[in-house]
């Protein structure tokens, strides 16, 4: 079973719209989640530190549900500049200090 | 904004050859890592690295791998005889704790 699972997509969507990617985890021990957008052939970037009460970043918003070991993201207002590979990551306590990555979920906003 | 600087951008090796990455964490970083990315794959730790030694590895970093910080700014990673399956992109990253993790551009190694 993967670690960390993500829809592929791809997500095609017009500029302006709300967009939301969910992520499964399989580690219960999993203590700290991040999004990153990864550009094509592009490092990984941070996005945001997901946090168990939920947070928002501007036009970002990254929910957790421990119990049922989900993370989503949701874009609102979608940009142009939006379109790269969202990549849920998860830290594991008994891993120490390696992230896990997702393969990633696709964006694509259109005009 | 300070940012984590790699080189070469590419690399290009015949199989058998050892190739050196080089990183130069952002400086007031403690940890450090190697990742890989096979094209079309998803991102897979290799190593971390903390007061000066291995922290943890993956079961990738096998004998041929090694780390070093051969100096007070550049973190490298050696591969000592590449394979064909080795061609991937190589991310350094690093953190003032074990999260969260900056990563450079990458490393683009193509083995021969």
């Amino acid at each position: 079973r993967k670690e960390v699972e993500q829809d592929p997509g791809p997500f095609n969507v017009p500029e302006g719209a709300t967009v939301a990617f969910n992520c499964t985890y399989s580690n219960s021990a999993s203590q700290s989640f991040f999004w990153y957008r990864q550009d094509c052939r592009k490092e990984p970037k941070l996005l945001m530190s997901v946090y168990s009460s939920g947070n928002e970043d501007g036009r970002f918003t990254a929910q957790l549900n421990r119990a049922s070991q989900y993370i989503s993201l949701l874009i609102r207002d979608s940009k142009l500049s939006d379109s790269a590979t969202y990549l849920c990551v998860v830290l594991n306590s008994n891993s120490g200090y390696a992230l896990n990555f997702g393969k990633g979920t696709s964006l694509l906003v259109t005009p | 904004e300070p940012e984590v600087t790699q080189t070469p951008s590419h690399q290009v090796t015949q199989m058998g050859q050892e190739v050196i990455l080089r990183c130069v964490p952002i400086s007031n970083h403690l940890y450090f890592y190697w990742y890989r990315q096979i094209l079309g794959q998803k991102v897979e730790f290799l190593v971390s690295f903390y007061n000066n030694e291995i922290s943890e590895k993956s079961e990738i970093f096998d004998d041929q791998f090694s780390v070093e910080r051969p100096d007070g700014s550049n973190f490298t990673l050696k591969i000592r005889s590449t394979k064909l399956e080795d061609s991937a992109m190589y991310f350094c990253a690093s953190s003032e704790l074990s999260t969260p993790q900056y990563f450079g551009p990458g490393t683009r190694l193509t083995v021969l």
